[in-house]
């Protein structure tokens, strides 16, 4: 496709749920990001993939987030037991190395 | 880690005026600074960089400075049209730490 495609788009859940948040990255892009926005707030770092290899995790709240990415591709970010205040837009973005970060549109999570 | 500082949280110009927004970062290493401009309810879209090895860069109607020395980069909005209006977010470092991001909005 032409640019970073996320899904779902929305997604609302019952709170001690798990979901799944899928991430398809521009092809030929090695490095993807995903990134949580609080409603009004900035850009919150979660994780960073280099292939599927993810060299900085310092962003991940709690051991309730993981994240996985299969070769230069797909990547899935899966909260367990949901909590209210996980609820955010999450954004996922890709670049070549060095070069700028082109972001998808964001899966809209609400846990009630 | 990168702590980015922006100011203002809101801007409130007339079409026409230029706009100026400002971030601090914390860390020397850092050598890449993006810009980028979020509509509502869409991701964010980068609207122009800069590398440490230029002081400015300019792109048409928007442009950005860096002083590597006071580690702080801003950017610059001349002839603002309503258009413009939207939150913009700076960041700086390798993994991109961002700043919380300025509401601006452009009155007609």
């Amino acid at each position: 496709g032409a640019g970073v495609s996320q899904s779902p788009s929305n997604k609302v859940t019952e709170k001690g749920k798990d979901v799944e948040l899928r991430c398809d990255p521009i092809s030929g892009h090695t490095a993807l990001y995903w990134y949580r926005q609080r409603l009004g707030q900035g850009l919150e770092f979660l994780i960073y993939f280099q292939g599927n290899s993810a060299p900085d995790k310092s962003g991940l709240p709690s051991d309730r987030f993981s994240a996985e990415r299969t070769g230069e591709s797909v990547s899935t970010l899966t909260i367990q037991r949901t909590q209210q205040e996980d609820s955010a837009v999450y954004l996922c973005a890709s670049s070549r190395v060095g070069e700028k970060l082109l972001f998808g549109s964001g899966t809209q999570l609400s846990v009630l | 880690g990168e702590n980015v500082e922006q100011h203002p949280s809101t801007l409130s110009v007339q079409e026409g005026d230029s706009a100026v927004i400002k971030c601090t970062y914390s860390d020397s290493a850092s050598n890449y600074f993006p810009w980028y401009k979020q509509e509502l309810g869409k991701g964010p879209q980068l609207i122009i960089d800069i590398r440490s090895n230029v002081g400015e860069k300019k792109d048409q109607r928007i442009a950005v400075t860096l002083n590597k020395t006071a580690k702080h980069f801003s950017l610059h909005i001349t002839e603002t049209q309503p258009e413009d209006s939207a939150v913009y977010f700076c960041a700086a470092a390798s993994t991109l730490t961002f700043g919380k991001g300025t509401m601006l909005l452009v009155s007609p």
